[in-house]
């Protein structure tokens, strides 16, 4: 089956530093990746839609220029969290959409914790 | 604007049947989906249902659309202890973004 990995698992970074988040679609081409967030015992937020090659559309609420996203490949999309502040503190979940079928597939998860 | 509504939570005898329900608000959705995520993990595909379907049924899951009422609900039959863990329902389908419900958390007791 489809798999989404996403590296690193677990960082814990200090506040003001900048954090890199993969995601890979492992055996598929995913023409659009999600980026959700999920805070403790809530529901997951979509927080933008990432296509290949252009630019990521953003859901209301969330700032551009804080979480960038890039989607270089069809296999690749990175969130960086920049100038981290604890209250970025959360878990960080991707999905992939293959280029065919109606499933997105995701991630493990990356908790980051700003201290 | 589009919101799924579920229970918080759940709590079942092991070997008992478990119902989660969902109501939704975007009558267009496609595809309604079940997702399973358990502690410290990501999310786990469990079933799906297309929106023109009333019922589908994959072993031990049911799932039941009232699409008149914008209800949906997942039936577990024969809970195990496995099966503790957060459920989701999501609206969407496609390229189209996914709105989740605030999760079900399931507790199975001896």
């Amino acid at each position: 089956g489809a798999v989404v990995s996403q590296h690193p698992s677990r960082v814990i970074c200090k506040s003001g530093t900048s954090v890199k988040i993969e995601c890979r679609s492992l055996d598929f081409q995913a023409t659009t990746m999600f980026w959700y967030r999920q805070f403790p015992k809530k529901s997951l937020m979509l927080m933008a839609t990432s296509n290949e090659g252009s630019k990521a559309t953003y859901e209301q609420g969330v700032e551009k220029d804080k979480f960038l996203i890039n989607h270089a490949s069809l296999t690749l999309s990175t969130l960086t969290v920049t100038s981290a502040h604890p209250e970025d503190s959360s878990f960080y979940i991707c999905s992939a959409h293959p280029t065919q079928g109606n499933e997105q597939f995701f991630g493990p998860g990356t908790r980051l914790t700003v201290l | 604007g589009e919101d799924v509504e579920q229970s918080l939570f759940l709590s079942v005898r092991e070997g008992d049947s478990s119902v989660i329900n969902c109501t939704y608000t975007d009558s267009s959705s496609t595809y309604l989906y079940w997702y399973k995520q358990e502690p410290g993990a990501g999310l786990q595909l469990l079933t799906y249902i297309f929106s023109n379907m009333d019922m589908k049924q994959d072993q031990r899951l049911t799932v039941l659309l009232n699409k008149k009422d914008k209800h949906l609900s997942l039936r577990i039959a024969d809970t195990q202890t496995g099966d503790s863990a957060i459920y989701f329902c999501a609206e969407g389908g496609g390229y189209n973004k996914l709105i989740f419900g605030a999760g079900t958390r399931l507790a199975v007791h001896p």
